[in-house]
Protein backbone atom coordinates (compact mmCIF):
# COMPACT_ATOMS: atom_id res chain seq x y z
CA UNK A 1 0.00 0.00 0.00
CA UNK A 2 1.21 3.84 -0.14
CA UNK A 3 3.76 5.23 2.24
CA UNK A 4 5.48 7.51 3.70
CA UNK A 5 8.73 7.51 5.17
CA UNK A 6 10.34 10.34 7.04
CA UNK A 7 13.96 11.22 8.46
CA UNK A 8 14.31 10.00 11.93
CA UNK A 9 13.98 12.24 14.85
CA UNK A 10 14.75 13.99 16.99
CA UNK A 11 16.79 16.86 14.86
CA UNK A 12 17.94 19.67 17.37
CA UNK A 13 19.11 22.88 15.95
CA UNK A 14 20.20 26.47 16.95
CA UNK A 15 18.27 29.51 15.90
CA UNK A 16 19.30 30.55 12.10
CA UNK A 17 20.28 27.60 11.19
CA UNK A 18 18.98 25.86 8.10
CA UNK A 19 16.67 22.65 8.07
CA UNK A 20 15.92 20.05 5.98
CA UNK A 21 13.49 17.02 6.28
CA UNK A 22 13.69 14.34 4.24
CA UNK A 23 10.49 12.50 3.89
CA UNK A 24 10.42 9.95 0.60
CA UNK A 25 7.07 8.32 -0.22
CA UNK A 26 5.34 5.39 -2.22
CA UNK A 27 2.68 5.52 -3.83
CA UNK A 28 0.25 4.26 -6.91
CA UNK A 29 -0.86 6.89 -9.10
CA UNK A 30 0.00 10.63 -8.90
CA UNK A 31 -1.07 11.79 -4.77
CA UNK A 32 -1.11 15.12 -3.38
CA UNK A 33 1.65 16.09 -0.85
CA UNK A 34 1.59 17.68 2.59
CA UNK A 35 3.40 18.93 5.51
CA UNK A 36 1.20 19.21 8.39
CA UNK A 37 2.59 20.51 12.23
CA UNK A 38 1.93 19.80 15.81
CA UNK A 39 2.89 21.76 18.52
CA UNK A 40 2.44 20.35 21.89
CA UNK A 41 -0.74 19.39 23.52
CA UNK A 42 -2.83 20.50 19.58
CA UNK A 43 -3.73 18.89 16.43
CA UNK A 44 -2.42 18.85 12.92
CA UNK A 45 -1.79 22.15 11.23
CA UNK A 46 -1.50 22.25 7.33
CA UNK A 47 2.08 23.42 6.65
CA UNK A 48 2.11 23.44 2.75
CA UNK A 49 0.85 21.46 0.12
CA UNK A 50 1.89 20.16 -3.67
CA UNK A 51 -0.57 18.57 -5.84
CA UNK A 52 1.54 17.92 -8.23
CA UNK A 53 4.78 16.81 -9.88
CA UNK A 54 7.44 19.88 -9.78
CA UNK A 55 5.05 21.89 -7.74
CA UNK A 56 6.45 24.01 -4.70
CA UNK A 57 4.78 24.54 -1.33
CA UNK A 58 5.33 27.28 0.82
CA UNK A 59 4.44 28.73 4.03
CA UNK A 60 6.06 30.66 6.87
CA UNK A 61 9.48 30.43 5.05
CA UNK A 62 8.82 26.74 4.96
CA UNK A 63 9.20 25.49 1.17
CA UNK A 64 9.00 21.70 -0.39
CA UNK A 65 9.01 20.52 -4.25
CA UNK A 66 7.14 17.63 -5.44
CA UNK A 67 9.54 15.47 -6.82
CA UNK A 68 8.10 12.84 -9.16
CA UNK A 69 11.28 10.95 -10.01
CA UNK A 70 12.80 11.06 -6.62
CA UNK A 71 9.54 10.52 -5.10
CA UNK A 72 10.40 12.75 -2.01
CA UNK A 73 9.15 15.96 -0.74
CA UNK A 74 11.81 17.53 2.00
CA UNK A 75 10.76 20.40 3.72
CA UNK A 76 13.34 22.77 4.04
CA UNK A 77 13.52 26.49 5.54
CA UNK A 78 16.58 28.74 5.79
CA UNK A 79 17.14 30.66 9.19
CA UNK A 80 14.70 28.11 11.83
CA UNK A 81 13.39 29.60 15.22
CA UNK A 82 12.69 28.88 18.62
CA UNK A 83 8.79 28.78 17.56
CA UNK A 84 9.13 26.39 14.78
CA UNK A 85 10.15 23.64 17.36
CA UNK A 86 7.48 20.89 17.34
CA UNK A 87 6.74 17.62 15.25
CA UNK A 88 6.61 17.98 11.46
CA UNK A 89 4.50 15.22 9.74
CA UNK A 90 4.75 14.45 6.26
CA UNK A 91 1.85 12.77 4.55
CA UNK A 92 0.14 11.89 1.32
CA UNK A 93 -3.81 11.28 0.07
CA UNK A 94 -4.47 8.21 -1.26
CA UNK A 95 -7.95 6.71 -1.92
CA UNK A 96 -9.63 3.85 -0.16
CA UNK A 97 -13.13 2.65 -1.17
CA UNK A 98 -15.31 5.81 -1.50
CA UNK A 99 -12.65 8.13 0.34
CA UNK A 100 -9.71 10.01 0.11
CA UNK A 101 -7.25 9.24 3.37
CA UNK A 102 -3.82 10.84 4.39
CA UNK A 103 -2.00 8.51 4.92
CA UNK A 104 1.09 9.93 7.38
CA UNK A 105 5.12 9.34 8.14
CA UNK A 106 6.04 8.73 11.43
CA UNK A 107 6.69 12.24 12.46
CA UNK A 108 10.16 14.17 12.81
CA UNK A 109 10.14 16.04 16.39
CA UNK A 110 12.28 19.35 16.27
CA UNK A 111 13.73 21.41 18.89
CA UNK A 112 15.28 24.84 18.57
CA UNK A 113 17.64 25.89 20.75
CA UNK A 114 18.02 30.13 21.41
CA UNK B 1 -8.08 27.92 15.42
CA UNK B 2 -9.64 25.64 13.05
CA UNK B 3 -13.28 25.79 13.66
CA UNK B 4 -13.34 21.86 13.97
CA UNK B 5 -14.09 21.37 17.79
CA UNK B 6 -13.93 17.92 19.32
CA UNK B 7 -15.19 16.58 23.52
CA UNK B 8 -13.68 15.69 25.63
CA UNK B 9 -10.32 16.98 25.66
CA UNK B 10 -9.07 14.02 27.84
CA UNK B 11 -10.67 10.76 29.37
CA UNK B 12 -9.87 7.70 31.17
CA UNK B 13 -11.64 4.55 30.56
CA UNK B 14 -11.25 1.09 32.29
CA UNK B 15 -10.17 -1.36 29.95
CA UNK B 16 -13.55 -3.58 28.64
CA UNK B 17 -16.06 0.01 28.74
CA UNK B 18 -17.23 1.55 26.10
CA UNK B 19 -16.90 5.32 24.70
CA UNK B 20 -17.93 7.98 22.77
CA UNK B 21 -16.18 10.72 21.66
CA UNK B 22 -17.38 13.89 19.71
CA UNK B 23 -16.39 16.19 16.79
CA UNK B 24 -17.93 19.34 15.52
CA UNK B 25 -17.08 19.71 11.80
CA UNK B 26 -16.04 23.46 10.31
CA UNK B 27 -18.92 25.09 8.95
CA UNK B 28 -20.13 23.94 5.65
CA UNK B 29 -17.94 21.01 5.56
CA UNK B 30 -19.83 18.24 4.62
CA UNK B 31 -16.79 15.23 5.19
CA UNK B 32 -15.73 14.19 8.27
CA UNK B 33 -12.78 11.63 9.03
CA UNK B 34 -10.97 10.11 12.47
CA UNK B 35 -7.73 9.35 13.03
CA UNK B 36 -5.69 7.37 15.81
CA UNK B 37 -2.69 8.66 16.52
CA UNK B 38 -0.25 6.31 19.05
CA UNK B 39 2.05 7.93 21.09
CA UNK B 40 5.37 9.07 18.88
CA UNK B 41 3.96 7.59 15.89
CA UNK B 42 1.92 9.17 12.91
CA UNK B 43 -2.17 9.43 12.99
CA UNK B 44 -3.92 6.50 11.10
CA UNK B 45 -6.85 6.64 9.47
CA UNK B 46 -10.10 4.82 10.84
CA UNK B 47 -13.08 6.06 8.27
CA UNK B 48 -14.48 8.79 6.82
CA UNK B 49 -18.33 10.15 7.06
CA UNK B 50 -19.67 11.96 3.56
CA UNK B 51 -22.99 13.43 4.14
CA UNK B 52 -23.94 11.15 7.00
CA UNK B 53 -22.48 7.45 5.16
CA UNK B 54 -19.52 5.81 6.12
CA UNK B 55 -17.41 6.67 2.93
CA UNK B 56 -14.25 4.75 3.65
CA UNK B 57 -12.97 2.04 6.57
CA UNK B 58 -8.83 1.66 7.62
CA UNK B 59 -7.85 -0.88 9.02
CA UNK B 60 -9.49 -1.24 12.61
CA UNK B 61 -12.17 -3.69 13.80
CA UNK B 62 -15.54 -3.53 13.88
CA UNK B 63 -15.68 -2.47 17.54
CA UNK B 64 -14.56 0.97 16.24
CA UNK B 65 -17.70 2.61 15.15
CA UNK B 66 -19.12 6.38 13.87
CA UNK B 67 -21.83 8.32 13.62
CA UNK B 68 -22.90 11.40 11.18
CA UNK B 69 -25.61 13.79 12.19
CA UNK B 70 -27.50 16.07 9.13
CA UNK B 71 -25.55 18.91 10.68
CA UNK B 72 -22.38 17.10 9.55
CA UNK B 73 -20.75 16.86 13.16
CA UNK B 74 -19.56 13.24 14.21
CA UNK B 75 -19.09 10.81 16.58
CA UNK B 76 -16.50 7.86 17.16
CA UNK B 77 -17.36 5.23 19.50
CA UNK B 78 -15.16 2.23 20.41
CA UNK B 79 -16.36 -0.75 22.49
CA UNK B 80 -14.86 -3.14 24.60
CA UNK B 81 -11.80 -0.99 25.18
CA UNK B 82 -8.46 -2.43 25.41
CA UNK B 83 -4.93 -0.72 26.46
CA UNK B 84 -3.57 0.00 22.98
CA UNK B 85 -6.56 1.81 22.35
CA UNK B 86 -4.85 4.67 24.63
CA UNK B 87 -4.30 7.09 22.06
CA UNK B 88 -4.69 10.81 20.53
CA UNK B 89 -8.02 10.67 18.58
CA UNK B 90 -8.45 13.34 15.70
CA UNK B 91 -10.66 14.14 13.70
CA UNK B 92 -10.70 16.52 10.35
CA UNK B 93 -13.27 17.92 8.52
CA UNK B 94 -13.24 19.09 4.29
CA UNK B 95 -15.19 20.30 2.20
CA UNK B 96 -15.60 17.68 0.27
CA UNK B 97 -13.77 14.46 -0.47
CA UNK B 98 -11.35 15.33 -3.39
CA UNK B 99 -7.87 14.60 -2.83
CA UNK B 100 -6.57 18.29 -3.06
CA UNK B 101 -9.53 19.22 -0.58
CA UNK B 102 -7.98 20.83 2.96
CA UNK B 103 -8.36 18.67 6.01
CA UNK B 104 -8.66 20.82 9.12
CA UNK B 105 -7.74 19.32 12.45
CA UNK B 106 -9.75 19.02 15.71
CA UNK B 107 -7.04 19.15 18.44
CA UNK B 108 -7.99 15.99 19.53
CA UNK B 109 -9.50 14.07 22.57
CA UNK B 110 -6.44 12.43 24.50
CA UNK B 111 -8.09 8.61 25.16
CA UNK B 112 -6.13 6.71 28.37
CA UNK B 113 -7.49 3.18 28.89
CA UNK B 114 -6.43 1.59 32.26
Amino acid sequence: GDSVTQMEGPVTLSEEAFLTINCTYTATGYPSLFWYVQYPGEGLQLLLKATKADDKGSNKGFEATYRKETTSFHLEKGSVQVSDSAVYFCALTTAIQGAQKLVFGQGTRLTINP
Amino acid sequence: ETGVTQSPTHLIKTRGQQVTLRCSSQSGHNTVSWYQQALGQGPQFIFQYYREEENGRGNFPPRFSGLQFPNYSSELNVNALELDDSALYLCASSLNRGSNTEAFFGQGTRLTVV
